[in-house]
């Protein structure tokens, strides 16, 4: 089967640095997907891995570990507009595949 | 702009009916997607289309029924014979054939349907 984990819910304080991790178990994996999803609205991208390694994208970073199926999510500075439920999902093949999600993580950003 | 469209954002039903949900892109996508999101159990995927005329089923697929008899449009039917259909459905897609693996789902902004 496919198992993507994420932790349910977070609280970070305003300006601090967060972390949220995913693993995964899935069968074919090509490339990491993280969103951004504001409550009752449509999930956003944010970042995409498919080497090992992290990516960053001004405040926001994201690495992955294939060996270990394993990514996480660094938020940076954080501000209250981060406050949001952010997915992780996993595409297991070719381009044309749907991805796989993870049932995201709750994040409060508090002052 | 290009974008995903999806309507209405709200939508009211009686058990037993079936309903529609609309999904338009004009971003010349190939891929389609539909989505579907409960509390608690992030987005599990009902069904997919790569091409026109062509469509897979997803996860969840039962009591649900789709076409694509254009690029722009995929339409999702919630038949009375979907056991739980109260949910928030997303359509979503993306240039996959064009970039491959790495292309990223673009979604629209869901309809929340609410079954009484």
């Amino acid at each position: 089967g496919q198992n993507i984990d994420q932790p349910t819910e977070m609280t970070a304080t305003e300006g601090a640095i967060v972390q949220i991790n995913c693993t995964y178990q899935t069968s074919g994996f090509n490339g990491l997907f993280w969103y951004q999803q504001h409550a009752g609205e449509a999930p956003t991208f944010l970042s995409y891995n498919v080497l090992d390694g992290l990516e960053e994208k001004g405040r926001f970073s994201s690495f992955l570990s294939r060996s270990k199926g394993y990514s996480y999510l660094l938020l940076k500075e954080l501000q209250m507009k981060d406050s949001a439920s952010y997915l992780c999902a996993v595409r297991r093949n070719s381009g044309n595949t749907p991805l796989v999600f993870g049932k995201g993580t709750r994040l409060s950003v508090i002052a | 702009d290009g974008g995903i469209t999806q309507s209405p954002k709200y939508l009211f039903r009686k058990e037993g009916q079936n309903v529609t949900l609309s999904c338009e892109q004009n971003l010349n996508h190939d891929a389609m997607y539909w989505y579907r999101q409960d509390p608690g159990q992030g987005l599990r995927l009902i069904y997919y289309s790569q091409i026109v005329n062509d469509f897979q089923k997803g996860d969840i697929a039962e009591g649900y029924s789709v076409s694509r008899e254009k690029k722009e449009s995929f339409p999702l039917t919630v038949t009375s014979a979907q056991k739980n259909p109260t949910a928030f459905y997303l359509c979503a897609s993306s240039n996959s054939i064009r970039q491959g693996f790495n292309s990223p789902l673009h979604f629209g902004n869901g309809t929340r349907l609410t079954v009484t």
